[in-house]
């Protein structure tokens, strides 16, 4: 079984489009994250979720909501889709919330959103 | 500011050793982590280190100096299934990842 899920695997759409990604994780984690990975190949971190409570958010913009259904679930939705939003984009979760040093991530396999 | 330099790509032969290196500069320090990430795949964990000295595991080891901001990771007995980019992230103060842009590691016969 796929510990960290993350549905579609490639995405293209147009500039102005509304898209969402789905993420579920079957480890039981209590935190979720969603990184952004653009063609520099910087992770860097856009929300994290703990027990469905957003506790980081890293300046993204508005167009980018994270929805928490429950704390197995944390999906992507951005609005009005920008040429500068292509880039992969990793659901990953951790067992612990974010105050355990170990902090080990398990990503998802990843979702390439090309904007065009 | 926060920053995380590693080499952005290196070369070795199978067989071979490699070490790759990574300096940081966090506010605070939580531990370093090794993540190693195949193309077009999902970053997996290889090592956390928090205290200064050296990890081994397998082919694998981490080492690490705080007093320097310093870590490196080891590969020895290089196999052609190695080629992946090597990612090293600090966790500050606030238990958030720095992430470096990682180092392509390229093995060749």
């Amino acid at each position: 079984d796929t510990a960290v899920s993350q549905t579609p695997k490639y995405l293209v759409t147009q500039m102005g489009n509304d898209k969402s990604i789905k993420c579920e994780q079957n480890l039981g984690h209590d935190t979720m994250y969603w990184y952004k990975q653009d063609s520099k190949k910087f992770l860097k971190i856009m929300f994290s979720y703990n027990n469905k409570e957003l506790i980081i958010n890293e300046t993204v913009p508005n167009r980018f909501s994270p929805k928490s259904p429950d704390k197995a679930h944390l999906n992507l939705h951005i609005n009005s889709l920008e040429l500068g939003d292509s880039a992969v984009y990793f659901c990953a979760s951790s067992r612990p919330g974010s105050g355990d040093p170990t902090g080990e991530l398990f990503f998802g396999e990843g979702s390439r959103l090309t904007v065009l | 500011g926060q920053n995380i330099d590693q080499p952005t790509e290196m070369t070795a032969t199978e067989g071979a050793i490699v070490q790759i290196n990574c300096t940081y500069q966090t506010s605070g320090f939580n531990g370093l982590f090794w993540y190693q990430q195949h193309a077009g795949e999902a970053p997996t964990f290889l090592s956390y280190n928090v205290l200064d000295g050296l990890e081994e595991k397998g082919r694998f080891s981490s080492f690490l100096s705080r007093s320097k901001g310093y870590s490196y990771l080891l590969l020895k007995e290089l196999q052609m299934k190695d080629s992946a980019s090597y990612l090293c992230a600090s966790m500050d103060s606030n238990y958030q990842l720095i992430w470096g842009a990682g180092t392509k590691l390229i093995i060749k016969p």
